[in-house]
């Protein structure tokens, strides 16, 4: 499969825990991007890259989140001091370039107890 | 404020009944609109890309079709298995910290046999 790929598929994790997610993106796109989405809502913008330039964040974005793309690869999302509104879906999608259809994972679904 | 906004938000038919959703938009500029699926528990699948006014696409028993305030999902004679959320989104011309990408909320559609 040459998709995008995430992982892990579910974490659940006790509040103030910090939390890794990784995501593999189809080889050939230079562009990466994290969502989230909580039932019943859209994605919601948190960042994306090209290659590995993190190029914008959303402002919403606590300071508690932070993103990697080294080498222009893959990307890991961090959460650290969870909350129980981290709560939610966590979704990775690649491009191939500016303005070129986005592909998603299938997503890490986040639980904060 | 850039807005994307889908109606209905749920979505019930017999199989082989038409109908069409709804995605109006409020933007400062658009570069495109996407559609996509998504099944629960599963990310977004990309479905079409429509950049300009008056241009359609078609696959299998969906066609979607663009004006300047908004696009239209048309399901033609749907069976059970086109049963899903379908999402809107918006490249919009300038994005900075809300990304370029914007979703709307989906319409959840149910096809019954």
């Amino acid at each position: 499969d040459t998709g995008v790929s995430q992982d892990p598929r579910h974490k659940i994790t006790k509040r103030g825990q910090n939390v890794t997610f990784r995501c593999d993106p189809i080889s050939e796109h230079n562009r990466l991007y994290w969502y989230r989405q909580t039932l019943g809502q859209g994605p919601e913008f948190l960042t994306y890259f090209q290659n590995e330039a993190q190029l914008e964040k959303s402002r919403l974005l606590s300071d508690r989140f932070s993103a990697e793309r080294p080498k222009g690869s893959f990307s890991t999302l961090e959460i650290q001091r969870t909350e129980q509104g981290d709560s939610a879906m966590y979704l990775c999608a690649s491009s191939f370039r500016d303005n070129s259809p986005l592909h998603f994972g299938n997503g890490t679904r986040l639980t904060v107890t | 404020e850039d807005q994307v906004t889908q109606s209905p938000e749920a979505l019930r038919l017999q199989e082989g009944e038409s109908s069409s959703l709804n995605c109006s938009y409020t933007v400062s500029g658009l570069r495109g609109l996407f559609w996509y699926r998504q099944d629960p528990g599963k990310g977004p699948e990309f479905l079409f890309t429509l950049y300009s006014a008056g241009e359609e696409k078609e696959k299998e028993r969906l066609k979607a079709t663009l004006t300047k305030k908004e696009s239209f999902l048309h399901i033609t004679a749907p069976k059970p298995e086109d049963s899903a959320t379908y999402l809107c989104a918006v490249y919009l011309l300038y994005g900075g910290s809300q990304g370029n990408l914007i979703f709307g909320k989906g319409t959840k559609l149910s096809v019954k046999p």
